[in-house]
């Protein structure tokens, strides 16, 4: 298994509250992904990194920042939680070498706002 | 921006049965992956396809790369019980950036 720890695994919190959650990889891989995933909806990218210090937004960003200091971690931050951000987080890695886009997903985040 | 279609939704598999599926988006893709994902877990990778008109198989899979590079298909044979969980599709941009279909959602025919 690649080895991506997500952390922490499950979290209530309250309306309001900032909330950060944290990707973690032993692999050196270049790229890391952050996604939401809702019933009917799929999976659903929030930001992507490719490298230390440059990320860009995906398709629901907003309501979220992410930092990449160290290769190894990627957090995403909910400045303000709202219950629409009710949500199975989940993180990715993937080495992008010319065409292989093959991405490794950590075990997901529940993350509830009440 | 891009639309990327994963049909069907849903459906209900008995064991023995072949499973078919398939996704289309309105852009060009150079890859198209189909990845698993069981109850509680995150997806899986079950097969990468680079290649358009590419056929390829892994055990009871098999997967298709159009040859418009707009769609993919993902076939399983003989369906058996541990076959169940949502399927992805994930067509590959150049940038990196992974997008991913609204997924199939296996289940057993109760």
């Amino acid at each position: 298994d690649a080895g991506i720890t997500q952390s922490p695994r499950h979290k209530v919190t309250e309306t309001g509250t900032p909330v950060t959650l944290r990707c973690h990889q032993t692999e050196n891989h270049r790229y890391m992904y952050w996604y939401r995933q809702d019933p009917g909806h799929g999976l659903r990218l929030i930001h992507y990194s490719y490298g230390v210090k440059d990320t860009d937004k995906g398709e629901v960003s907003d309501g979220y920042s992410v930092s990449r200091s160290k290769t190894e971690d990627f957090l995403l931050t909910l400045e303000s939680a709202t219950s629409s951000q009710t949500s199975v987080y989940f993180c990715a890695i993937s080495e992008y070498l010319q065409m292989n886009t093959e991405a490794f997903f950590g075990q997901g985040t529940r993350l509830t706002v009440v | 921006g891009q639309q990327l279609n994963q049909s069907p939704q849903s459906m209900f598999i008995q064991e023995g049965e072949d499973v078919s599926m398939n996704c289309t988006s309105s852009s060009i893709f150079n890859t198209w992956l189909w990845y698993k994902q069981d109850p509680g877990e995150g997806p899986v990778l079950l097969i990468a396809l680079y290649k358009a008109g590419e056929l390829t198989s892994n055990g009871r899979l098999t997967a298709q790369f159009g040859i418009t590079r707009k769609d993919s298909f993902l076939n399983i044979s003989a369906s058996i019980p541990s076959d169940v969980g949502i399927y992805f599709c994930a067509p590959g941009g150049s940038q990196g950036n992974l997008i991913f279909g609204k997924g199939t959602k296996l289940s057993v025919k109760p």
